[in-house]
């Protein structure tokens, strides 16, 4: 069946990075976008980023435009979800999810499908 | 600017129906699809409406979903409620390049 499935959860200091892992399976992992997105406590859910499995090219929330890097390996149908300069109110937990596409005509509808389990980032001293 | 609004929590009794609203502000609900999704403390977040009122496959008949033109909204019905539909629900959709999410409601099923 189709999932998404996350690296496990990391504790960091501020200021270092934090890398997320989210491996695909069962669908053509180039087919479909998959977005990262987090809820922090007591948040609501925020989108950080984009990236098109096929060529690899991303678009980054104004919020963390310049903290985030998303990247792939096609080899291994993974996606990755690098963020730098770790603060406290990272902490939160990180879901990749992929983009739904209507049935039959492949057109984005600009929604989420099928989410990654989750992946808690906690930033502390 | 785009938003969607929820309520922060609604509750009710097993067996009951509850409806969820997310109201648009700054455009047009029926502009794009909305999708609805259900995010339980230590569970896989689903997607339980998209497309305004498609269920996808696995989700129960007891989720609904529907657009309001006239009060610029989209609603959550849940009937039969059960206590494993205790859960944070947010609406979504897009407009101007973004996806816009509503800030979510909690549901309580006591």
């Amino acid at each position: 069946q189709v999932q998404l499935v996350q690296s496990g959860a990391e504790v960091k200091k501020p200021g270092a990075s934090v890398k997320v892992s989210c491996k695909a399976s069962g669908y053509s992992f180039t087919s479909y976008y998959i977005h990262w997105l987090r809820r922090a406590p007591g948040q609501g859910l925020e989108c950080m980023g984009i990236i098109n499995p096929t060529g690899g090219t991303t678009t980054y929330a104004p919020k963390f435009q310049g903290r985030v890097t998303l990247t792939r390996d096609k080899s291994t149908s993974t996606v990755y979800m690098e963020l730098n300069s770790l603060r406290s109110d990272d902490t939160a937990l990180y879901y990749c999810a992929r983009e739904g596409q209507h049935a039959g005509t492949g057109t984005t509808y600009y929604g989420m499908d099928v989410w990654g389990q989750g992946t808690t980032v906690t930033v502390s001293s | 600017n785009f938003m969607l609004t929820q309520p922060h929590s609604v509750s009710e009794s097993p067996g009951k129906t509850v409806t969820i609203s997310c109201t648009a502000s700054g455009g047009n609900i029926a502009s794009n699809y909305v999708q609805w999704y259900q995010l339980r403390p230590g569970s896989v977040p689903t997607t339980v409406i998209f497309e305004d009122d498609q269920r996808p496959s696995g989700v129960p008949d007891r989720f609904s979903g529907s657009i309001d033109s006239s009060s610029n909204s989209a609603s959550l019905v849940i009937t039969g409620l059960r206590t494993e539909d205790e859960a944070d629900y947010y609406c979504q959709s897009f407009h101007s390049s973004d996806l816009v999410f509503g800030g979510g409601t909690k549901l309580t099923v006591l």
